[in-house]
């Protein structure tokens, strides 16, 4: 139980050009998700917690315009980094936590590889 | 600062010897620590999850300990395919999310 799925697993795109990270609860309704980004070698930096239904909330640092988050459903949520830039290459991670689920634990997607030519 | 803090940074160990990874925070309001384990490039793994000082939880060859200051995670006689790094996070009450420790790189060797 408690599968986060993320597509797509690997990305390529040019300079410039938007790309899309979905981040889907497989078999639970999620509440709430999170968006990582990790760099080599390094922990889990959080970018923005997003609630269904209401704007994610970015952390300090992260730009809002950059970083497009959607949380349409209670299993959707989508990542849009706008005109990528390579210095956008990153690791990226989804997290969801289960809605009424009586946990605060975090359920993490096996992540999607950025890479800005 | 709230701040969390694990060590080693690496640790290599021969199959079948055991050993702990610590996991020390200094925060206000602890309302949950939890264990992952992440192998490379792949998301983090849900381990454990300890709420209070003196809880315990075990899964295969891990365990994991809380006291008010640090958390152990205990590997008996270690596997290579143990190796991974390991990562603890802490949750706040005042906060919805995770502030995470840089990890604990573990070798395990045959």
């Amino acid at each position: 139980g408690a599968v986060v799925s993320q597509h797509p697993s690997r990305v390529i795109c040019k300079s410039g050009t938007s790309v899309k990270i979905e981040c889907r609860s497989l078999d639970f309704q999620a509440t709430t998700m999170f968006w990582y980004r990790q760099f080599p070698k390094q922990s889990l930096m959080l970018m923005a917690t997003s609630n269904e239904g209401s704007k994610a909330t970015y952390e300090q640092g992260v730009e809002k315009d950059k970083f497009l988050i959607n949380h349409a459903s209670l299993t959707l949520s989508t990542l849009t980094v706008t005109s990528a830039h390579p210095e956008d290459s990153s690791f990226y991670i989804c997290s969801a936590q289960i809605a009424g689920g009586g946990t605060d634990t975090q359920y993490f997607g096996p992540g999607t590889r950025l890479t800005v030519l | 600062e709230d701040q969390v803090t694990q060590s080693p940074e690496a640790l290599r160990l021969q199959e079948g010897e055991s050993s702990s990874l610590n996991c020390s925070y200094t925060v206000s309001g602890l309302r949950g620590l939890f264990w992952y384990r992440q192998d490379p490039g792949k998301g983090p793994e849900f381990l454990f999850t300890l709420y209070s000082a003196g809880e315990e939880k075990e899964k295969e060859r891990l365990k994991a300990t809380l006291t008010k200051k640090e958390s152990f995670l205990h590997i008996t006689a270690p596997k290579p395919e143990d190796s991974a790094t390991y990562l603890c996070a802490v949750l706040l009450y005042n906060f919805n999310k995770f502030y995470f420790g840089s990890g604990t790189k573990l070798n395990v060797k045959p």
